[in-house]
């Protein structure tokens, strides 16, 4: 079965620190990875998306991915955070299941920035 | 394009009272879903349909809970009784089914109190 996990409830950084959130996954065949954003009450927000191609995915807001597959790996990454990233993050995988449509998701990680 | 809407953004109700969430996907969007948010369980997948035809219904919780999509441009969630443990924030989402395109727009949520 497939499945994502992010082992961080909770990462603290340091405004114009660089910022690292985790993600694993585990699927039978290729991963299609996805990473969202979620500020307070509102939805989640697309932010980037690894399908195929270069494993270094740039997203919105100026937010990119690293796919590992050795690793099975999918980190959240910004070379320089802001107060303003601070949010709930999920990790998703594509469910190969039924339609294959559906998103497996994380059960999140909230990143606060302090200034 | 006004991305998905949802209404109504809050309700509060009592214990026992019919419940009913609208939502009005991405116009072009073939699958829509249902999501459930709280604190304890995070992100539930409720029910998914493609097409206007439910897919997987196998989130939905108990038989209270009903969920319909009589066309493309309009589903409804409906609760009926509803219990103080429904309380929850319901988000909808949409996606264009295509090889490498699986994200999904969510929409804001409703806030559900049932008191």
């Amino acid at each position: 079965a497939q499945s994502v996990a992010q082992p961080e409830d909770q990462v603290n950084v340091a405004e114009g620190n660089p910022l690292t959130v985790k993600c694993t996954y585990s699927v039978s065949g290729n991963p299609y990875l996805f990473w969202y954003v979620q500020y307070p009450n509102r939805g989640l927000q697309f932010l980037l998306k690894y399908i195929t191609g270069d494993n270094l995915v740039k997203g919105s807001y100026g937010f990119e991915a690293e796919f590992n597959k050795s690793q099975t790996s999918f980190h959240l990454k910004k070379p320089s955070a802001l107060v303003s990233d601070s949010a709930l993050y999920f990790c998703a995988v594509r469910d190969i299941g039924q339609a294959g449509t559906a998103l497996i998701f994380g059960k999140g990680t909230t990143l606060s920035v302090s200034s | 394009d006004a991305g998905v809407i949802q209404s109504p953004r809050h309700e509060v109700t009592e214990m026992g009272q019919e419940v009913t969430l609208r939502c009005k996907p991405i116009s072009g969007h073939d699958y829509l879903f249902w999501y459930r948010q709280t604190m304890m369980r995070g992100l539930e997948l409720l029910i998914y349909f493609n097409n206007n035809v439910p897919i997987d219904d196998s989130g939905m919780p108990e038989d209270r809970f009903s969920a319909k999509m009589p066309n493309a441009s309009f589903s409804t969630l409906k609760i009926q009784p509803s219990e103080p443990r429904d309380s929850a924030v319901y988000f909808c989402a949409s996606s264009l089914s295509s090889r490498y395109s699986y994200e999904q727009y969510f929409g804001p949520g409703t806030r559900l109190t049932v008191t």
